[in-house]
């Protein structure tokens, strides 16, 4: 059974530039929630897409967005950058109906 | 105030101390979750729990869902148990999303 993926690891942007984060969801899990945690703060949610539908947002602005592909796998994309969105990005997948979820390790982006 | 407060912010123990992490949350829940995050960034899931008890090897987590608290145990604490310790509540509804607390930062000394 494969865990859950992200790439890349690390990234370093500048402000205004638009980036592209993936993330492969654990065998046989069709849900995928994306979370951005801050530098000593826990994570927020973004997101989550369940069968390639969005199913729930948190409080993050519209140049946040996000993808999810008929294998379950999913992009968080984020345009505009800003200072403020350096961060660890972590995505978890489920099992839709399901409460227990799987991490990734995250990538850690940068914005300069 | 955060939904979900955790304390300490920051605890410092010696190898084999009985180690106790607090967890207030201030909405109805559907479930609690114990998560535990290494430098680096990667999450492990420790426990979910709706009520009652629950223990896997020296750590246990309990819950009282009247007075909405939550605590984490770790007994004859490691160094390899040095890690963050976060608080995760489900608030119910389909997406099961999770809100966090900021985290516990343990470490434990040799």
């Amino acid at each position: 059974e494969t865990g859950v993926t992200q790439s890349p690891t690390h990234l370093i942007k500048t402000r205004g530039q638009q980036v592209t984060l993936r993330c492969s969801s654990q065998s046989g899990h069709n849900t995928v929630s994306w979370y951005q945690q801050a530098l000593g703060q826990g994570p927020q949610f973004i997101f989550q897409y369940y069968r390639e539908e969005e199913n729930g947002r948190g409080n993050f602005p519209p140049r946040f967005s996000g993808l999810q592909f008929p294998n379950y796998s999913s992009e968080l994309n984020v345009n505009a950058l800003e200072l403020d969105d350096s961060a660890l990005y972590l995505c978890a997948s489920s099992w839709g109906g399901q409460e227990t979820q799987y991490f990734g390790p995250g990538t850690r982006l940068l914005v300069l | 105030k955060n939904e979900v407060e955790q304390s300490p912010q920051n605890l410092t123990a010696q190898e084999g101390e009985f180690i106790t992490i607090n967890c207030s949350y201030s909405v109805g829940i559907s479930a609690l979750h114990w998560l535990q995050q290494h430098p680096g960034g990667g999450i492990v899931s420790l426990f979910m729990l709706s009520s009652g008890k629950k223990k896997h090897g020296r750590l246990i987590a309990t819950i009282n869902i009247q007075e909405k608290h939550s605590s984490l145990h770790i007994t004859a604490s490691h160094p390899r148990d040095s890690a963050v310790y976060i608080c995760a509540v489900n608030s119910g509804g389909s997406n099961y999303k999770l809100t966090f607390g900021k985290g516990t930062l343990l470490t434990v000394n040799p």
